[in-house]
């Protein structure tokens, strides 16, 4: 079982806003990192730390923490946002282990 | 450019043995820790271990730990997850990551691999 619990899936308008969420008691230490996969293709960094974006990645990403709950926003999704997205952090022994999210398959209608 | 690149496709039966490796380009591959992660088919992402190539100190997820081996040859920047005995359960893709450590709350896995597909079957 994972220390950290997603929605298997979430669906958003084209152009609408969506949030994706990411469960789990090590997240009021811990920061999460959130990765994007589209099919057939390695896992992309969109968002880590307090809401950080690394170069390239539209500034409709963006990321948030509120308790044992960390976001990612989308701000204005687009058709190519279209995709799977985990969550990722260290696990809650904190002791050099990370553990990911069950993922979120994103649909943008 | 700084990348990871992983060993091709590999085709095995159950029994047989298999090491995988991932070769870092562009940066100095001792100084950061590479983690390993499993995606079996159709399923999510699980991290499976760590290894800082520096010193080869590894640490291992719970659900793997005697399962595989993660090594490291830091003379030609490359990291590997080994098995020696597969099962057809290990059929999965196997990608490596950086990590990229900010401080004790914050890192990231920033740099991936393309992934290696390993497909046991007898």
């Amino acid at each position: 079982s994972s220390d950290l619990t997603q929605d298997p899936a979430v669906s958003v308008a084209l152009g609408q806003t969506v949030r994706i969420t990411c469960q789990g008691d090590n997240l009021r230490t811990y920061y999460a990192s959130w990765y994007q996969q589209k099919p057939g293709q390695a896992p992309v960094v969109v968002i880590y730390g307090k809401n950080n974006r690394p170069s390239g990645i539209p500034d409709r990403f963006s990321g948030s923490r509120s308790g044992n709950t960390a976001s990612l926003t989308i701000t204005g999704a687009q058709a190519e946002d279209e995709a799977d997205y985990y969550c990722n952090s260290r696990d809650s022994s904190g002791n050099r282990r990370w553990v990911f999210g069950g993922g979120t398959k994103l649909t943008v209608l | 450019e700084v990348q990871l690149v992983q060993s091709g496709a590999e085709v095995k039966k159950p029994g047989e043995s298999l090491k995988i490796s991932c070769e870092g380009f562009g940066y100095s591959f001792r100084n950061y820790w590479i983690a390993w992660v499993r995606q079996m088919p159709g399923k999510g992402l699980e991290w499976m271990g760590i290894i800082y190539p520096g010193d080869s100190d590894t640490r291992y997820s719970p659900s793997f730990q005697g399962q595989v081996t993660i090594s490291a040859d830091k003379s030609i920047s490359t990291a590997y997850l080994q098995w020696s005995s597969l099962k057809a359960s290990d059929t999965a893709m196997y990608y490596c990551a950086r990590l990229l450590d900010y401080s004790t709350w914050v890192d990231v896995f920033d740099i991936w691999g393309q992934g290696t597909m390993v497909s046991v079957s007898s």
